[in-house]
């Protein structure tokens, strides 16, 4: 049974450029969360897809967008990037219909903006 | 969410117990407590997650006060492969919040 997967693992932009993060959730699992985590920091929720739309969005400006394709997928992207959007950004899961489903998290994808 | 307090950081020798305790006091009746715990350079791991009553999976024991507001995370007997940061959430809905959570040192 797979994980979370994200792609990829490590990536290195420039500051303005744009970037674009991907996300398989767990098999089974129909709503995709991506969190943000600073270096010594804890995670922090950027927003949540379910049914191919946002549905929660933490305090995070618009340059961060996403999108959920119909086998539940997920993409995070990114625009405009500054140096201080360099963190580990996580992708997680969860299944929508058990109100107390857990998140099950990826490994995550390291992004520097240079 | 309800607000959780966590010490910054534990000592626990290895083959110990590891008891890692999480205040809640603002929890509402239907509101989760959820451990995870996050190894370097490692997305968060679920441990486990209870409502009012004791669980224990292969992984740890949580054990919630009868008043719902701590709740204590108990790793049995406790290895290097442990040390990590330890973080306990309570969410509303899906949405989980993530404070600095509790780093656990196992020490040989």
């Amino acid at each position: 049974d797979a994980g979370v997967t994200q792609s990829p693992t490590h990536l290195i932009k420039t500051r303005g450029q744009q970037v674009t993060l991907r996300c398989s959730p767990k098999s089974g699992h129909d709503t995709v969360s991506w969190y943000q985590q600073a270096l010594g920091q804890g995670p922090q929720f950027i927003f949540q897809y379910y049914e191919e739309e946002e549905r929660q969005r933490g305090n995070f400006p618009d340059r961060f967008s996403g999108h959920q394709f119909p086998n539940y997928s997920s993409e995070l992207n990114v625009n405009a990037l500054l140096l201080g959007d360099s963190a580990l950004y996580l992708c997680a899961s969860s299944l929508n219909r058990f109100y107390n489903s857990p998140l099950h998290f990826g490994n995550g994808t390291r992004l520097t903006v240079t | 969410d309800a607000k959780t307090t966590q010490p910054p950081s534990m000592d626990c020798a290895e083959g110990r117990a590891a008891n890692l305790p999480c205040n809640h006091s603002t929890i509402s009746g239907n509101e989760y407590v959820y451990w995870y715990r996050q190894i370097h350079s490692q997305g968060p791991q679920y441990i486990i997650h209870g409502l009012k009553n004791n669980e224990t999976n292969e992984m740890a024991s949580l054990i919630i006060t009868e008043d719902r507001k701590s709740s204590t995370l108990i790793l049995p007997h406790a290895t290097l492969r442990d040390t990590a940061v330890y973080y306990c959430i309570v969410p509303r809905g899906q949405n989980f919040v993530f404070g600095p959570g509790t780093r656990l040192s196992v020490l040989p």
